[in-house]
């Protein structure tokens, strides 16, 4: 069975500064999928970022980035640049081909004026 | 609109009562997954679906059961609810390959 650990329970940055939120994964799945999810206080689960296992360039969505670390079974989120409205509790999750999908604990973020 | 839908949004109920929580989907996703959200625990599968008539147990499944019977609706039901599973739950599904979950907007249960 895979594990997904966040190891930082709350993180807080300046607006307009850069924060880099952890996760890492054991699997012995060679094919699947990480994503980066976003849940503001409304408690919807927005998409952030997905990167596919076998791709190994590192997946961007504006703002946003990744460092998959496939061998060190890393993945990171990078948030540049960052808005207030960022202000969430983001989840790192593994999804395999087939089977169970996996979360972490999430991260609290806070973006302070 | 693409959407995951979950009925009812809020419900508070008596330990032992059962009850059902629905989902649908309007997507024909094949597979749809129940989680339960609880405070510093993050999301925890329940039960998934890979199609019709096929389920398996996620990581807690005891004290819940579910249905496929047909491709867009996947209801959770706790037959005797208990108050440790008063709960955020969150109904998902996903297109083929599992390339993204689309999720519902959450139920929010208290059993007393």
């Amino acid at each position: 069975a895979q594990t997904v650990t966040q190891s930082q329970p709350e993180m807080s940055v300046q607006e307009a500064e850069t924060v880099t939120l952890s996760c890492t994964y054991d699997t012995s799945e060679s094919n699947y999928y990480l994503f980066w999810y976003k849940q503001p206080p409304s408690r919807q689960m927005i998409l952030v970022i997905r990167q596919e296992a076998y791709k190994q360039q590192n997946a961007t969505e504006n703002r946003f980035s990744v460092n998959f670390q496939k061998a060190a079974k890393s993945f990171s989120l990078k948030i540049s640049d960052s808005q207030l409205g960022d202000t969430a509790m983001y989840f790192c999750a593994f999804e395999p081909n087939a089977g169970k999908s996996t979360f972490g604990d999430g991260t609290t973020l806070t973006v302070k004026p | 609109e693409a959407q995951v839908t979950q009925n009812p949004r809020y419900l508070i109920t008596v330990t032992g009562k059962k009850l059902t929580v629905t989902c649908s989907q309007n997507m024909n996703h094949e597979y749809m997954s129940w989680y339960r959200q609880d405070p510093g625990l993050g999301l925890r599968q329940i039960y998934y679906s890979m199609n019709v008539e096929v389920t398996d147990k996620g990581d807690v499944p005891e004290g819940y059961k579910v249905s496929r019977k047909e491709k867009r609706n996947f209801p959770l039901i706790l037959e005797s609810p208990s108050p440790n599973q008063t709960s955020l739950y969150f109904c998902a599904s996903s297109p083929p390959g599992r390339t993204k979950q689309y999720f519902g907007p959450g139920t929010r249960l208290t059993v007393t």
